[in-house]
């Protein structure tokens, strides 16, 4: 089966840098992705890894370790609009259907 | 180009009540996936189109959901018979190509009194 896990809830502050991490355990690896989702609006694509390491794009950083079946998600920098829900989602082995973690709500603060 | 687009953007039925929800994906993408989000909740996958192959509808939660998609453009999800337990926010997502990232539309809000 598929499972993904990550924190419910977490808070910063503006200005701060927020770490969003993400377990998963999966048949067969098809890469992992990260999506953000501003409350009562659609999933929209930050990153999409395959490979262990860091990949960078901005403010917006992603890491995998495959070996571990872990990721995170770096947020730097921190902006108030910042504040939404990060889906993790990994692909189903040997599939393209993405199981979608819960989701963890970030809340920035002044 | 132009996005995902969904209609109707805000769906309220009664109970027993069939619904439609449209789907048009981003002109040239293959695969084309059904979501279901419950308040507070994650993405439940539906139901899946690439091309012509036949769909994965192994997501779907019972046999009054069904989904039809003409060639590599619009899709419908029909709800018969609608519980209150429908009530959720439906996506569509379209792909440019296999496993590639997701992009979705705004949803439709069904919410079944």
């Amino acid at each position: 089966g598929q499972n993904i896990d990550q924190p419910t809830e977490m808070t910063a502050t503006e200005g701060a840098i927020v770490q969003i991490n993400c377990t998963y355990q999966t048949s067969g690896f098809n890469g992992l992705f990260w999506y953000q989702q501003h409350a009562g609006e659609a999933p929209t694509f930050l990153s999409y890894n395959v490979l262990d390491g860091l990949e960078e794009k901005g403010r917006f950083s992603s890491f995998l370790s495959r070996s571990k079946g872990y990721s995170y998600l770096l947020l730097k920098e921190l902006q108030m609009k910042d504040s939404a829900s990060y889906l993790c989602a990994v692909p189903k082995g040997g599939s393209y259907i993405p199981t979608f973690g819960r989701g963890t709500s970030l809340i920035v603060h002044p | 180009g132009a996005g995902v687009s969904q209609s109707p953007s805000n769906k309220v039925t009664e109970k027993g009540k069939d619904v439609e929800l449209r789907c048009d994906p981003i002109s040239g993408h293959t695969a084309l996936y059904w979501y279901r989000q419950r308040l507070g909740q994650g993405l439940e996958f539906l139901i899946y189109f690439q091309g012509n192959s036949a769909p994965d509808k192994s997501g779907l939660p019972s046999d009054r959901f069904s989904a039809e998609r003409t060639g590599e453009s619009v899709s419908t999800l029909t709800i018969q018979r609608t519980q209150q337990e429908d009530s959720a926010v439906y996506l569509c997502a379209s792909t440019r190509e296999n496993g590639g990232e997701q992009f979705f539309g705004p949803g439709t809000r069904l919410t079944v009194l």
